[in-house]
């Protein structure tokens, strides 16, 4: 069975603070993971890693995978109250092209 | 361009009610799914389809079926609802290798 574990659960700091957000799985036949952002509504998608070692960035955001160690993090610097979200890790694998298993995901606050 | 629509938003039903849920995209998007997500979990799919008239199981089918008969078209039946099926249900296609778009929602609750 495929397994995704997202650590912290949550998460409070204050704004321009760094946050690293940890997603570690177990899924058969990997292929690639995917980093969402959920603010009450539909996800919304951030990153899609398939590679070892080759960070991507957009912003303040940026995202790594390490398929030996079968984990990604994600780091924001400078948090803004607008980062407040949860964040949801989704490697995919399977049978099935395109099949992703949702992590339960972390709570970030951001604080004024 | 709409992307991904879900009709209805918001719907109570009693147990043993029947309805269906309906996904739309106009992305011409091959692949389409259905997830719920309930308080303090991720999204757990229930079912997808890989194409027109294709349809398979997820890791929670029990008390759902689906059919695809458009392409741009996924429904979502509940046949007789129970109250462990409230929760928000949202629908997503994709176009692999490339990412899920998810449509807004829709938040369903069985009393």
């Amino acid at each position: 069975e495929d397994k995704v574990v997202q650590s912290p659960l949550s998460l409070v700091v204050h704004e321009g603070d760094t946050v690293t957000l940890n997603c570690s799985y177990e899924v058969t036949n990997f292929r690639s993971l995917l980093w969402y952002k959920q603010e009450k509504k539909a996800p919304t998608f951030l990153f899609m890693l398939t590679s070892s070692g080759i960070e991507k960035k957009s912003g303040r955001l940026s995202s790594i995978l390490d398929k030996k160690e079968l984990f990604s993090i994600l780091n924001i610097t400078a948090t803004q109250t607008g980062d407040s979200a949860v964040y949801l890790c989704a490697p995919g694998g399977g049978t099935s092209y395109g099949k992703l298993t949702f992590g339960q995901g972390t709570i970030l606050t951001v604080h004024p | 361009n709409a992307g991904v629509t879900q009709t209805p938003k918001f719907r109570v039903l009693k147990t043993g009610q029947s309805m269906t849920l309906l996904c739309a995209q106009d992305m011409n998007h091959e692949y389409m799914y259905w997830y719920r997500q309930d308080p303090g979990m991720g999204l757990r799919l229930i079912h997808y389809s890989v194409g027109e008239g294709t349809t398979a199981k997820g890791e929670v089918p029990d008390g759902y079926n689906v059919s695809r008969l458009k392409k741009q078209n996924f429904l979502l039946g509940l046949e007789s609802a129970a109250p462990s099926q409230t929760s928000v249900y949202f629908c997503a296609s994709s176009y692999p290798p490339s990412e899920q778009y998810f449509g807004p929602g829709t938040r369903l609750t069985v009393t």
